[in-house]
């Protein structure tokens, strides 16, 4: 079973719609991060997240995203409205210690 | 800003054969991850170095800090070994504030 679930597996949009991506960590895990893939492209850093805030982001994550953990299990990225652009592989990771583990990903696909 | 390269961007091999993948970055780093991405997408961690070596199985993984250098090697490869291999770099104290190279594309033909 893996460390962390995300949901969905894959979406379609239209541009301009929200999106909203979850994370599921199965142990108590305190630092959650989010990631992307555009196709072809490096991993890309866009958040931290420690202690219900952000503790560290990159250039890409702008006002169009945010992120929260509602409920204390769910870790969720969410953009605003969404652009071309924004069509890439979402990873959601957590860490205990020196370990990382990476979700399998959420595929979003703008049209 | 750190960046991570890594070579070859492709790699084609026979069964049975070494591999080996490098990686470079351009500034001082706590740790380096050695990375295995699967074509339907998810990461799953091999290693963690700050220094010397790691074996785990058939993979090793090296870390050189002055020369700002890491290998992974592959021991007698084997088909289900293909993968896209990543390294990424930790630079501070955010465990899971990673730089990531391009990765490396990986083939091992029976």
């Amino acid at each position: 079973e893996p460390e962390v679930t995300q949901t969905p597996s894959h979406q379609v949009t239209q541009m301009g719609q929200e999106v909203i991506l979850r994370c599921v960590p199965i142990s108590n895990h305190l630092y959650f991060y989010w990631y992307r893939q555009i196709l072809g492209q490096k991993v890309e850093f866009l958040v931290s997240f420690y202690n219900n805030e952000i503790s560290e982001k990159s250039e890409i994550f702008d006002d169009q995203f945010s992120v929260e953990r509602p409920d204390g299990s769910n870790f969720t990225l969410k953009i605003r409205s969404t652009k071309l652009e924004d069509s890439a592989m979402y990873f959601c990771a957590t860490t205990t210690g020196n370990t990382i583990y990476f979700g399998e990903g959420s595929w979003l696909t703008v049209v | 800003k750190n960046e991570v390269e890594q070579s070859p961007q492709n790699l084609t091999a026979q069964e049975g054969e070494f591999i080996t993948i490098n990686c470079s970055y351009s500034v001082g780093i706590s740790a380096l991850h050695w990375l295995q991405q699967h074509p339907g997408g998810g990461i799953v961690s091999l290693f963690m170095l700050s220094s010397g070596k790691k074996k785990h199985g058939r993979l090793i993984a090296t870390i050189n800090i002055q020369e700002k250098h890491s290998s992974l090697h592959i021991t007698a490869s084997h088909p289900r070994d293909s993968a896209v291999y990543i390294c990424a770099s930790r630079g501070g104290t955010s465990y899971g504030k990673l730089t990531f190279g391009q990765g490396t594309i990986l083939t091992v033909h029976p």
